[in-house]
């Protein structure tokens, strides 16, 4: 069936820290993984998305973990700083059509 | 290159109207897909236009349908106007149908 599940809902860290949102997928034909930030009234923002022929991949201080086997990906996000304060979604293309499922957002907030 | 753009940013409109919005997709992208997205929800798939062609809907009632043009610009159009219609209307378009979407800034719907 079409579920994307995303953990946590909210995420609080200290400037500085690392913070991890993870999404479990239930169709294992599904290759292709993104994640998007929206900030607050604007339009969701493509910053990271991985391919399942990889297990990692990384740019600056985000990256993207994906683990086939368990039907997981996450987003780290390392040195959190103040401007990734936002909501953070993770998507996956529907098996067998080119339709986006979201997650259903974790809003992270970053404590200056 | 222009990024997605979207008309109008902001609607009012009150229950049984009808609305149109409009989307202009990333030069050179061929394929729109329409989201709707409830506050403090992700966005939920409505449908795609491929080469002006209906490539996949959601689970949305036939009062919702669109168009899309020879340009790749397309519409989304909503009869019968009901409260829970509110939302952010988005649009995100595609290289081609399957590759990264990137969206538009979003048209804030309010039904009254």
């Amino acid at each position: 069936g079409e579920n994307v599940e995303q953990h946590p809902s909210t995420l609080s860290v200290q400037e500085g820290d690392s913070a991890v949102i993870k999404c479990t997928y239930s169709d294992s034909a599904s290759n292709y993984f993104p994640w998007y930030k929206q900030e607050l009234g604007k339009r969701p923002q493509l910053i990271i998305d991985i391919r399942s022929n990889v297990g990692e991949k990384k740019d600056q201080r985000i990256a993207v973990t994906l683990n086939k086997t368990a039907k997981h990906f996450s987003l780290h996000i390392t040195e959190t700083q103040p401007e990734d304060s936002a909501v953070y979604f993770c998507a996956e293309p529907a098996s067998g059509t080119y339709k986006y499922i979201f997650g259903t957002g974790t809003r992270l907030k970053v404590l200056a | 290159e222009t990024g997605v753009t979207q008309s109008p940013t902001h609607l009012i409109k009150t229950r049984g109207q009808q609305v149109t919005l409009r989307c202009s997709s990333q030069s050179g992208h061929n394929t729109v897909s329409w989201y709707q997205q409830a506050l403090g929800q992700g966005p939920q798939f409505i449908f795609q236009y491929y080469r002006e062609e209906e490539n996949g809907r959601g689970n949305f009632p036939p009062r919702f349908s669109g168009l899309q043009f020879p340009n790749y610009s397309s519409e989304l159009n909503v009869n019968a106007l009901e409260l829970d219609d509110s939302a952010l209307y988005l649009c995100a378009s595609s290289l081609t149908s399957g590759t990264e979407q990137f969206f538009g800034p979003g048209t804030r719907l309010t039904v009254l």
